[in-house]
């Protein structure tokens, strides 16, 4: 696809479900980021994928929240037993380069824990 | 800490005026710094990259400046448009390797 793509665009669920949601980046792109946004807010980091690994996690909150790229494109990031506190907009974005390049970010995958 | 800091929170300006965006970082060692528009429900869209050595760099009719030393950058939007309202956000990049920094963004809003 021409650009980062994020599933699903919503997501309504319950207080302790399990959540996962999906990032599809640019073609090529090695650098995954993650944030999360609050209303109002500015985004907020949560995790850095540099390849397959995980460059920096230090943003996840909690043991709750984990992320994967198992094949350096893809990326999941789980929400285990959701909280009403983790409804947010959870942004990906995609580079090249990291944290010297373009970033281009997804439209964000809204989620909503009643 | 390593924080991004910016003001106003939220500005109105009339259609056509100039405004300018502030912010201020305490991010070290510095890498880059960035800006980004975004419109309400939507992801950042990059408008401008700097890093520590350049001052100034422009994208249509948005201007940002950088001074390394006072840790200080500027966004100035000219001849403002309807379209201009949104959220504007800076970033600092870091070392190597470490994750973008995000301000919490001023909202403008551009009125007829």
């Amino acid at each position: 696809g021409a650009g980062v793509s994020q599933t699903p665009s919503n997501k309504v669920t319950e207080k302790g479900k399990y959540v996962e949601l999906r990032c599809d980046p640019i073609s090529g792109h090695t650098a995954l980021y993650w944030y999360r946004q609050s209303l109002g807010q500015g985004p907020e980091f949560l995790i850095y994928f540099q390849g397959t690994g995980a460059a920096d996690d230090s943003g996840l909150p909690n043991d709750r929240f984990f992320a994967v790229r198992p094949e350096g494109s893809v990326s999941t990031l789980k929400i285990q037993r959701t909280e009403r506190g983790d409804s947010a907009v959870y942004l990906c974005a995609s580079g090249e380069q990291g944290d010297t390049g373009e970033l281009f970010f997804g439209e964000g995958s809204r989620l909503t824990v009643l | 800490k390593n924080q991004v800091e910016q003001s106003p929170q939220s500005l109105i300006i009339l259609e056509g005026k100039n405004c300018t965006l502030q912010c201020n970082y305490t991010v070290s060692p510095f890498s880059n710094l960035r800006w980004y528009k975004q419109d309400t429900g939507r992801g950042p869209v990059s408008l401008t990259i700097m890093t520590f050595s350049e001052n100034t760099k422009s994208n249509g009719r948005y201007t940002a400046t950088l001074d390394a030393d006072t840790k200080q950058s500027s966004l100035h939007i000219t001849a403002s448009q309807l379209s201009d309202s949104a959220s504007y956000i800076c970033v600092v990049s870091g070392q190597a390797g470490t994750a973008l920094i995000f301000g919490k963004g001023t909202t403008l809003s551009v009125s007829s």
